[in-house]
């Protein structure tokens, strides 16, 4: 079945450093590709998002691409925030209503 | 604009109380929508789907049920919680052809 896999958490790091987390995902056919954030005590809300194999989604610094060669989804800022400091979800959604999750994985930036 | 409401934003159940959970969402028609639980440092688990009145699809079993007696109003309840039930929940809507979902703040329940 589809599923999507998400390095483990916490990742923690500096003000300003180049952050990457690493997603992969398993499919049939051609998922779109999701990152959402959810911030302490919140609901999640979308991140980024790509359709089709070699998009690029970027929002608030962060970009993602879809690697159809790779089957993956890296979300990637050049320079992080405190602010930035939340729990990420990359998700896929096949050609069905449902949206498949990662287990997450929590960003802690320290100033 | 469409905008979604969860309510409440945190409930204290004893074992074996009954659970009421509301979402209504606004600014929309037609909604799928859905009902996820967050266990405390795990991801999402898809709990209920619905893509009309009265319609529900469970993804997985459970001591919990889904109802939607409005277009724009899911109802997630329980006769009889357990210690496992509790978790965030959250609900969400997207459109007939989704591209992505639309979350609601979310409830935190404690089963005790």
């Amino acid at each position: 079945g589809n599923s999507v896999t998400q390095m483990e958490g916490p990742v923690t790091l500096s003000e300003e450093a180049f952050l990457t987390i690493n997603c992969t995902y398993t499919a049939t056919g051609y998922p779109s590709l999701f990152w959402y954030v959810q911030y302490p005590g919140e609901g999640l809300q979308l991140l980024l998002k790509a359709t089709k194999a070699d998009d690029k989604g970027s929002n608030k610094g962060f970009e993602a691409t879809y690697r159809k060669e790779t089957t993956s989804f890296h979300l990637e800022k050049g320079s992080v925030q405190v602010s930035d400091s939340a729990v990420y979800f990359c998700a896929l959604r096949d050609s069905s209503y449902k949206l498949i999750f990662g287990s997450g994985t929590r960003l802690l930036v320290r100033p | 604009s469409q905008t979604i409401h969860q309510w409440p934003a945190t409930l204290v159940q004893p074992v074996g109380s009954p659970l009421s959970l509301e979402c209504t969402v606004e600014g929309t028609s037609n909604p799928n929508l859905y009902w996820y639980r967050q266990a405390a440092g795990r991801g999402l688990q898809l709990l209920f789907y619905s893509v009309g009145i009265g319609q529900i699809s469970s993804e997985v079993p459970q001591n919990l049920s889904a109802s939607r007696p409005q277009d724009r109003q899911f109802i997630l309840s329980s006769k009889k919680l357990l210690l496992s039930d509790s978790g965030f929940y959250l609900c969400a809507w997207s459109v007939l052809r989704p591209d992505e979902q639309f979350f609601g703040p979310g409830t935190r329940l404690t089963v005790l």
